[in-house]
């Protein structure tokens, strides 16, 4: 069954970095993209982009380019989501994603998720 | 990028009550909606895709409908497991996925 476990809380100072991992198992890590999804405190869900862990490409939202890097490591079917110069408004749950089977009607939605890493920015 | 308006954002309801919450698209987005259902703590799940077309799993309670802008998610008999918040999203145009700004089902 696929299982995307993600890493544990951090707490980060504003201007630091952040990277998050999301281990894959249970199907071919190569072989779907993986999202990045985040929730503010109280707030509604934010698509940060996706990275295609076959050939590392990559697609931001506009609202991150510039303060996101997506990896992957194929050898450890791990993706990575990095974001930098934090700010306050930066604390967030951040969810990975995959997408649905190819052969579902779900495909292109993410009906796949890690449990959440929680990020706190905070001086 | 496509915006999603649900409406209302949170209400409170009984065990037993039909409830409809309402999602309206910017532009025209045929039928590539989906709905998820989130409890506290815990990611979001699937419930709905393609507008009307059930996920594996889900309860026959669950039922969505529309097409183009608008698009409505219903539950025929709400039972206590049901208290969440529900989002709607779009995926005619992506990136980027977008998604509604959720809408909380409180126990009356």
């Amino acid at each position: 069954q696929v299982q995307l476990v993600q890493s544990g809380a951090e707490v980060k100072k504003p201007g630091a970095s952040v990277k998050v991992s999301c281990k894959a198992s249970g199907y071919t890590f190569t072989g779907y993209y993986m999202h990045w999804v985040r929730q503010a405190p109280g707030q509604g869900l934010e698509w940060m982009g996706w990275i295609n862990p076959n050939s590392g490409g990559t697609n931001y939202a506009q609202k991150f380019q510039g303060r996101v890097t997506m990896t992957r490591d194929t050898s450890i079917s791990t993706a990575y989501m990095e974001l930098s110069r934090l700010r306050s408004d930066d604390t967030a749950v951040y969810y990975c994603a995959r997408e649905g089977p190819r052969s579902s009607g779900w495909y292109r939605l993410p009906g796949y998720w890690g449990q959440g890493t929680l990020v706190t920015v905070s001086s | 990028a496509i915006r999603m308006t649900q409406s209302p954002s949170s209400f409170s309801a009984s065990t037993g009550d039909r409830v409809t919450i309402t999602c309206r698209a910017s532009q025209g987005i045929s039928s590539y909606l989906a709905w998820y259902q989130q409890k506290p703590g815990k990611a979001p799940k699937l419930l709905i895709y393609a507008a009307s077309t059930l996920q594996s799993g889900v309860p026959s309670r669950f039922s969505g409908s529309g097409s183009g802008t608008d698009f409505t998610l219903t539950i025929s008999c709400l039972q206590s497991e049901d208290f969440a918040t529900y989002y709607c999203q779009q995926y005619y145009s992506y990136p980027p996925w977008t998604f509604g700004q959720g809408t909380k089902v409180e126990i009356k």
